[in-house]
């Protein structure tokens, strides 16, 4: 029942940058967009979480749409290690109802 | 700074059996997340904790339950085993105050029921 949409798979070559995308049309006002990952056989790692504005930190950017319906998480130079399930959350403060989907298995390829 | 801890970190138990599996946040941190991820598959949310409190439940029978101790340490218990309990269990934390939604995640531990 997570409130978010990520295609199931994606390649991204080694120093390139890795768009993963993800859905949240139903997004309410309060609510914000996290991203979490999860490397194999660990527990998941967070990386980045904004409301309306883009953010950057040492790890991502995160793009969400002026409608907030969507957003972008974006690894500026992929490297092997980024290999990874990436999870979109979407959660109000008021409830921390962190919710993941199935997320997105993102491959690094040399 | 320790991290978020969990044993024990791998458990066999047979259908029917009990299980406790217990978690340790980051010194400071007074909210405990339980997740559990069958293999090959997401997390889904279990239970969260805050000040002693259950804060909110995910969608799993009563015969999950848990509970946090002063000291902000938690436990998660499964009563009457079934085999599609077997999962990895992992246990985050998170800060006091305003709910960042930065949790801080445990290795978990990994339940195999025969």
């Amino acid at each position: 029942d997570a409130k978010t949409t990520q295609p199931p798979s994606m390649d991204c070559a080694e120093g390139r940058a890795a768009n993963l995308p993800c859905n949240h049309s139903t997004i309410s006002g309060n609510e914000y967009v996290y991203w979490y990952r999860q490397i194999h056989s660990q527990g998941p790692q967070y990386i980045i979480h904004g409301l309306k504005n883009n953010e950057t930190n040492e790890m991502a950017s995160l793009i969400i749409t002026e409608d907030r319906k969507s957003s972008t998480l974006i690894l500026a130079h992929a490297t092997l290690r980024d290999t990874a399930v990436y999870y979109c959350i979407v959660s109000s403060r008021d409830n921390n109802d962190m919710r993941f989907g199935a997320g997105t298995r993102l491959t690094v390829k040399p | 700074e320790a991290g978020v801890t969990q044993s024990p970190t791998h458990l066999i138990k047979t259908r029917g059996q009990q299980v406790t599996l217990r978690c340790s946040p980051i010194s400071g941190h007074t909210s405990v997340y339980w997740y559990q991820q069958a293999l090959g598959l997401g997390l889904q949310f279990l239970l969260w904790y805050d000040e002693g409190e259950e804060r909110n439940r995910g969608n799993f029978p009563p015969r999950f339950s848990g509970r946090q101790f002063p000291n902000y340490s938690s436990e998660l218990n499964v009563n009457a085993l079934e085999l599609e309990d077997s999962a990895l269990y992992l246990c985050a934390s998170s800060r006091p105050g305003t709910n960042t939604g930065e949790l801080f995640f445990g290795e978990g531990s990994r339940l195999t029921v025969l």
